[in-house]
């Protein structure tokens, strides 16, 4: 139980093209969901908070207009990097949590999308 | 701000025996604890956790210590085998929001 899906899994594009990564919570409903990038050898930073049904929250420092988040329904959250750069190029990973376990703090990932911007 | 320090940030151990990774956590409040093993090029995957009512879980190999009079908890992994070779995070909550404070990470190497 509690798995958390991404696609893509990996994804190549130029520079100044968007591009949408999916999360799903695949045995659960998810109240709310966290979007993170991951550097090589660096630890999870974390970039925004969603709920369902109501705007993301973005941690200092990351643009909502570039980091576009929806949380349309209970298991899907998308994050949109718009106009990506090259310096956009990381590892995305997406966690949730589980609705049904009350008040837990307790996230679940999912597998990460890797973005390269050429 | 909070924040959670963790050591070292790696370890080499021979296969069969233990390890121990540290973390100390700043903010009172906290009081969930979890711990994380990370692949290379995959997502987190939830090992064990505590809450601050517990001083201790055990899952088969696997254990946490909480101390909450001094802020920190461990990992402790015993008869090592080559896959438990990852990167460890340590994470404290802020109890305010449900998110998460994380660890710098500890890379484990299991030698043969």
């Amino acid at each position: 139980g509690a798995v958390v899906s991404q696609h893509p899994s990996w994804v190549i594009c130029k520079s100044g093209t968007s591009v949408k990564i999916e999360c799903r919570s695949l045995d659960f409903q998810a109240t709310t969901m966290f979007w993170y990038r991951q550097f090589p050898k660096q630890s999870l930073m974390l970039m925004a908070t969603s709920n369902e049904g109501s705007k993301a929250t973005y941690e200092q420092g990351v643009e909502k207009d570039k980091f576009l988040i929806n949380h349309a329904s209970l298991t899907l959250s998308t994050l949109t990097v718009t106009s990506a750069h090259p310096e956009d190029s990381s590892f995305y990973i997406c966690s949730a949590r589980d609705r049904s376990r009350g008040s837990t703090d307790t996230q679940y990932f999912g597998p990460g999308t890797r973005l390269t911007v050429l | 701000g909070e924040n959670v320090e963790q050591h070292p940030s790696t370890l080499s151990v021979q296969e069969g025996d233990s390890a121990v990774i540290k973390c100390t956590y700043s903010d009172s409040a906290s009081n969930y604890f979890p711990w994380y093993k990370q692949e290379l090029g995959k997502g987190p995957q939830l090992i064990i956790d505590i809450r601050s009512n517990v001083g201790e879980k055990k899952d088969q190999r696997i254990a946490v210590t909480l101390n909450k009079t001094a802020k920190h908890f461990s990992l402790h992994i015993t008869e090592t085998q080559p896959e438990d070779s990852a990167v460890y995070f340590c994470a404290a909550n802020k109890a305010s929001n449900y998110q998460l404070i994380w660890g710098a990470g500890t890379k484990l190497i299991i030698k043969p």
